[in-house]
């Protein structure tokens, strides 16, 4: 499985925005690259994904490098419920593939 | 609408004992998996189901673990002779296919407690 390497934990101060950097120097031309966050006490719910182009939503942003060995997840504005941990997870191409997830990174935001 | 369930959401039992854990996925997705989550780490796959069928187990740690999707939507995860080992939140996720850009929406987890 490709593996992902993030910080273990970040800060960051109520409404600045956040950048959450993620390394896949192993990730192969055809995986996805997935971001899970997971509140306390909760199961993890689904950030952002792309493959190559940066993607926009209501949640995030997602900067692809143009090797596409590493990406960042961008909050624009943290707020105190984006305190969670943050998955980037590798989708490879095999059908039904399930998520491997690491560690993550554990954000804390301070008010 | 209605997300993943899984009940119970917690659940405390004695070492040797038998437990189901059960999951109600998103209703159409055809798409199911399990995983197991140890305290301070992210999630750990234990198996897929794509319909009635288990496409992958290779997670299952050994073979006191078993699960099944009768149906192609409900899934029951089954655990015999509980070990303290075994104390873990276990997590359900369904999604519309099992397709690489597809989400994974999660349940809230059960709580398992092995003393």
């Amino acid at each position: 499985d490709a593996k992902t390497t993030q910080p273990n934990s970040m800060e960051s101060n109520e409404e600045e925005p956040v950048h959450l950097p993620c390394n896949h120097s192993t990730i192969s031309g055809t995986d996805y690259i997935h971001w899970y966050r997971q509140l306390p006490s909760q199961g993890p719910e689904y950030v952002i994904h792309g493959l190559t182009s940066n993607v926009n939503n209501r949640m995030a942003s997602l900067a692809i490098a143009e090797d596409r060995k590493s990406s960042t997840l961008i909050l624009h504005r943290a707020t105190l419920r984006d305190a969670a941990v943050y998955y980037c997870i590798l989708r490879p191409d095999n059908y039904g593939q399930n998520f491997v997830f690491g560690p993550g990174t554990r954000l804390s935001v301070l008010p | 609408g209605a997300g993943v369930s899984q009940t119970p959401s917690n659940k405390v039992t004695e070492k040797g004992k038998y437990v189901e854990l059960r999951c109600d996925p998103i209703s159409g997705h055809t798409a199911l998996y399990w995983y197991r989550q140890s305290l301070g780490q992210g999630p750990e796959f234990l198996i897929y189901f794509q319909g009635t069928g288990a496409a992958d187990d290779s997670g299952l740690p050994n073979d006191r673990f078993f699960a099944v999707r009768p149906e192609g939507s409900v899934s029951t995860l089954k655990i015999q002779r509980t070990e303290r080992g075994d104390s873990a939140v276990y997590l359900c996720a369904s999604s519309r296919s099992p397709g690489r850009q597809e989400t994974q929406y999660f349940g809230p987890g059960t709580r398992l407690l092995v003393l």
